[in-house]
């Protein structure tokens, strides 16, 4: 079953504190994402992996780090969250060739207070 | 950063009439163009795409047009539903640095009146 898994699917935070959001697929897809989604402002691209270890920032990247190390597998990291991190965050993937429509997962909702 | 503009950002049509979302994009060497639609607090899904080779594009109601000389591309609906209410975005192929990368419309909430 083609999916994109996102873990946790709601997580509270306190300011300062360091965040991990996981994110899985199991289709051998190349390319992973990984997007936030705040009301008007679409969703934002905030890091991409085009396989294990090769991950380019996106275009806003600042405060994020990622991590790949397995092809199905793409972490998000938050080193001591902001407040203005809120936001709904989204994972996908997609095959690494000739451009494909990314698979999203169904969002990991974080609150930073 | 590369964009891609959509408008409107909020669309109200009467059920069964037609409602048409446009975008353009800046990048000239963009090739694909995906729409997808999201329902409230749930993920965004693909409906329909359309590559550079194409002008048109049909699927049941959905109707994808695309003028690449203008650098626009368009989502039509036909014959609208309360079902279709809902969040669509748009979305241009651009270049990541390493690779390819999406770029995404800032949305249109459409609204469908019974």
């Amino acid at each position: 079953d083609m999916k994109v898994t996102q873990m946790p699917r709601y997580l509270i935070k306190r300011m300062g504190e360091n965040v991990l959001l996981e994110c899985g697929q199991d289709m051998s897809h190349e390319t992973m994402y990984w997007y936030r989604q705040d009301p008007g402002l679409g969703l934002q691209l905030i890091y991409i992996s085009y396989d294990v270890d090769s991950n380019s920032e996106g275009d806003i990247p600042k405060g994020y780090r990622v991590s790949r190390k397995k092809r199905e597998h793409f972490s998000l990291i938050l080193d001591s969250a902001k407040t203005n991190q809120t936001s709904v965050y989204f994972c996908a993937s997609s095959r690494g060739l000739n451009n494909q429509a990314p698979l999203f997962g169904e969002g990991t909702r974080l609150s930073v207070l | 950063g590369e964009q891609v503009e959509q408008l409107p950002s909020i669309l109200r049509v009467q059920e069964r009439s037609s409602a048409s979302i446009n975008c353009t994009y800046e990048n000239s060497a963009s090739n694909y163009f995906p729409w997808y639609k999201q329902e409230p607090g749930e993920n965004p899904k693909l409906i329909i795409d359309i590559r550079s080779n194409m002008e048109r594009k049909q699927i049941q109601g959905l109707i994808v047009l695309l003028d690449k000389k203008a650098k626009r591309f368009s989502l039509h609906i036909t014959d609208t539903q309360p079902a279709d209410s809902a969040m669509y975005f748009c979305a241009a192929s651009g270049y990541g640095g390493s690779g390819n990368k999406l770029i995404f419309g800032t949305g249109t909430l459409l609204s469908v009146k019974p």
